[in-house]
């Protein structure tokens, strides 16, 4: 059994530019959740996918931020004009629908430098 | 707004002691807690979850809720140098919300 996997893990980009990102969860799993961590603070829940249907945006997403999920299976995250207020490791998770705890699982994650 | 309070550290133990680790929350809807460990520089890595009130053990740790109090805790008995990383106390509302509210964290140092 594969874990969540990101890619890419490292990103450098200059301020302005747009990033995109991949996420593969654990494939029994159809719940997808995106989170963004910055140093020092745990992470901020950004949103999250059953199957390919987004169901809950958090307010940090801004218009600059989409989030797509095309085939309920691996999901993308998209930073347009990125700022340097961007910089943060972005994680993914997965979790099952049934059972009673939803425990999620994350990816090694995507730490975006905005230069 | 939903909170998850977390006394930052850093605590320190030594080798083979007991870590307690503590976690406080706003919304008395929340329902599950999850205690995640993170190694710098690396993801969060879930080692317990509970739900119901009282204790749940996994090998070296135990897990506390008490929803009366708001209060969940994490104990590591025995600790070792290789459980030296920051411990991230999450939970859900429920109500339908999946999203994971976090506290900050609390960064354990294991001394030999």
């Amino acid at each position: 059994d594969t874990g969540v996997s990101q890619d890419p893990r490292h990103k450098i980009t200059k301020r302005g530019q747009n990033v995109t990102f991949r996420c593969d969860p654990i494939s029994e799993h159809n719940r997808l959740y995106w989170y963004r961590q910055t140093l020092g603070q745990g992470p901020e829940f950004l949103t999250y996918f059953q199957n390919e249907a987004q169901l809950e945006k958090s307010r940090l997403l801004s218009d600059r931020f989409s989030a797509e999920r095309p085939k309920g299976s691996f999901s993308t995250l998209e930073i347009q004009r990125t700022e340097q207020g961007d910089s943060a490791m972005y994680l993914c998770a997965s979790s099952f629908t049934s059972g009673r705890s939803y425990e999620q699982y994350f990816g090694p994650g995507t730490r975006l430098t905005v230069t | 707004q939903k909170e998850v309070e977390q006394n930052s550290g850093p605590l320190s133990v030594p080798e083979g002691a007991i870590a307690s680790l503590n976690c406080t929350y706003s919304d008395r809807g929340s329902q599950s807690f999850f205690w995640y460990r993170q190694y710098s520089g690396k993801s969060p890595e879930l080692i317990m979850f509970i739900y119901s009130n009282g204790d749940k053990e996994d090998g070296r740790f135990t897990a506390q809720l008490n929803k009366a109090s708001q209060y969940v805790s994490l104990l590591i008995r025995d600790s070792q140098p290789s459980d030296s990383a920051t411990y991230l106390c999450a939970g859900y509302s429920g109500a339908g919300s999946y999203q994971l509210t976090f506290g900050k964290g609390t960064k354990l140092s294991v001394i030999p």
